[in-house]
């Protein structure tokens, strides 16, 4: 067991331009998790899916921002034509639905900045 | 009116002391829940499950009231390395909601 992944840790970006992020959830987990977080706030939900389906997007999420998990294991998380306001730590977690309480286990994150 | 609120903190206490986190949610059909650690800059990490009928693990005791729709955190003896942002977490029907957080420092 690795761990929940995510790439890069760090992504530098002018405003305007396209960036994608990727998780790689723990192997056996079917659960899958988006969260972004700011500065003195806690995880804001963004999305999840259960193998290969989202099963929820959040109606706080614009259309600038897509996620697919194509063949239920790793997912990619995109934001087109970046705002500066995008800017913060994009969280990925997994969990095993099978699992008590079903926890989630969380990657290290991909730090967005925006300039 | 936000699904999942915490106390907002912060928490300055001193070594040894007892300190109460509570959470309160607006799912009432909400399944599990949780309370997490994060320390600064790091991901979330998991602290406790709750359960039902209250449970404890050393020395922090989860409780969780479905008629109130709260959940509470109880750390007893606080130790510096306690210090941390704690944050409640509570599923819905898949979806996992987190509290905003509250700031826990423990000082000597």
């Amino acid at each position: 067991d690795t761990g929940v992944s995510q790439d890069p840790r760090h992504k530098i970006t002018k405003r305007g331009q396209n960036v994608t992020f990727r998780c790689d959830p723990i192997s056996e987990h079917n659960r899958l998790y988006w969260y972004r977080q700011t500065l003195g706030q806690g995880p804001e939900f963004l999305t999840y899916f259960q193998n290969e389906a989202q099963l929820e997007k959040s109606r706080l999420l614009s259309d600038r921002f897509s996620a697919e998990r194509p063949k239920g294991s790793f997912s990619t998380l995109e934001i087109q034509r970046t705002e500066q306001g995008d800017s913060a730590m994009y969280l990925c977690a997994s969990s095993d639905t099978l699992e008590g309480g079903s926890p989630l286990h969380f990657g290290n994150g991909t730090r967005l900045t925006v300039t | 009116r936000k699904e999942v609120e915490q106390d907002p903190g912060p928490f300055n206490v001193p070594e040894g002391a007892t300190v109460a986190f509570n959470c309160t949610y607006s799912n009432s059909a909400s399944q599990s829940f949780f309370w997490y650690r994060q320390d600064c800059r790091k991901e979330p990490k998991l602290l406790m499950s709750v359960y039902s009928s209250g449970n404890e693990d050393g020395r922090f005791t989860a409780q969780l009231n479905r008629a109130s729709q709260y959940i509470s955190l109880l750390i007893r003896d606080s130790k510096l390395s306690d210090s941390a942002t704690y944050l409640c977490v509570v599923n819905g029907l898949g979806d996992m909601r987190f509290g905003a957080g509250t700031r826990l420092t423990v000082k000597p």
